[in-house]
């Protein structure tokens, strides 16, 4: 079974921007499935697609985050990765990578998440 | 319309059947998924496609699709299935993918 896990700052300043990584474990990120993706949730809110990554390169990104969000990977260390940029308050969330080898947008697996609070 | 619309709470008497809903245009054209959440604990899809579950989703959990509308059904609801719940789906134009903003079931 496929296994994330996000890693990064919990804390970040105002402006600053957020980097994260997920890594794939228990088996190659070739295989885990060729979508992956980026949610997070406000604290005590629902849940927020960021923007998802295709095995190809091709990238999508939410329209509200579209300017400040970017997704890469790297399969050659079963990495996925966000950045998004001049963090505010509002960017403060629970921060999920997820990934699935069913149709693109059903995200099948799931990191534990990791918190990040943006403040100064 | 990108946007998917969920009843913020619903309950249900243990044992008892419980329908919960989301509307949106895309739900024309794509299935929805749906995702069981407990406190502190990552989503877990339960539903996804016309009506089909990942391994190890118990088959009280059941989902259909009419129009703009989905379902997702828990016939005999047990206790540890109380949690929110959101379904999602891929918008009218295929490239992004919008959530519901999640049911809070109550198992009464």
């Amino acid at each position: 079974q496929v296994q994330l896990q996000e890693s990064g700052p919990g804390l970040v300043k105002p402006s600053e921007t957020l980097s994260l990584t997920c890594t794939v474990s228990d088996g190659s990120i070739s295989s885990s499935g060729d979508y992956w993706g980026w949610i997070r949730q406000p604290p005590g809110k629902g849940l927020e697609w960021i923007g998802s990554i295709y095995y190809s390169g091709r990238t999508f990104y939410n329209p509200s985050l579209k300017s400040r969000v970017s997704i890469s990977v790297d399969k050659s260390k079963n990495q996925f990765s966000l950045r998004l940029s001049a963090m505010t308050a509002a960017d403060t969330a629970e921060y999920f990578c997820a990934t699935t080898s069913l149709a693109p947008g059903y995200f099948q697996y799931w990191g534990p998440g990791t918190q990040v609070i943006v403040s100064s | 319309s990108s946007e998917l619309t969920q009843d913020p709470a619903v309950s249900v008497a243990l044992g008892q059947t419980v329908r919960i809903t989301c509307q949106g245009d895309s739900l024309k054209t794509y299935h929805a998924g749906w995702y069981q959440q407990k406190p502190g604990q990552a989503p877990i899809l339960v539903i996804y496609g016309e009506n089909d579950r990942p391994s190890g989703i118990p088959v009280r959990f059941s989902g259909s699709g009419l129009g703009n509308t989905a379902s997702l059904i828990i016939t005999g609801a047990q206790a540890e299935d109380e949690a929110d719940y959101y379904c999602n789906s891929r918008d009218s134009s295929g490239d992004h993918v919008v959530f519901g903003g999640g049911t809070k079931l109550t198992v009464l």
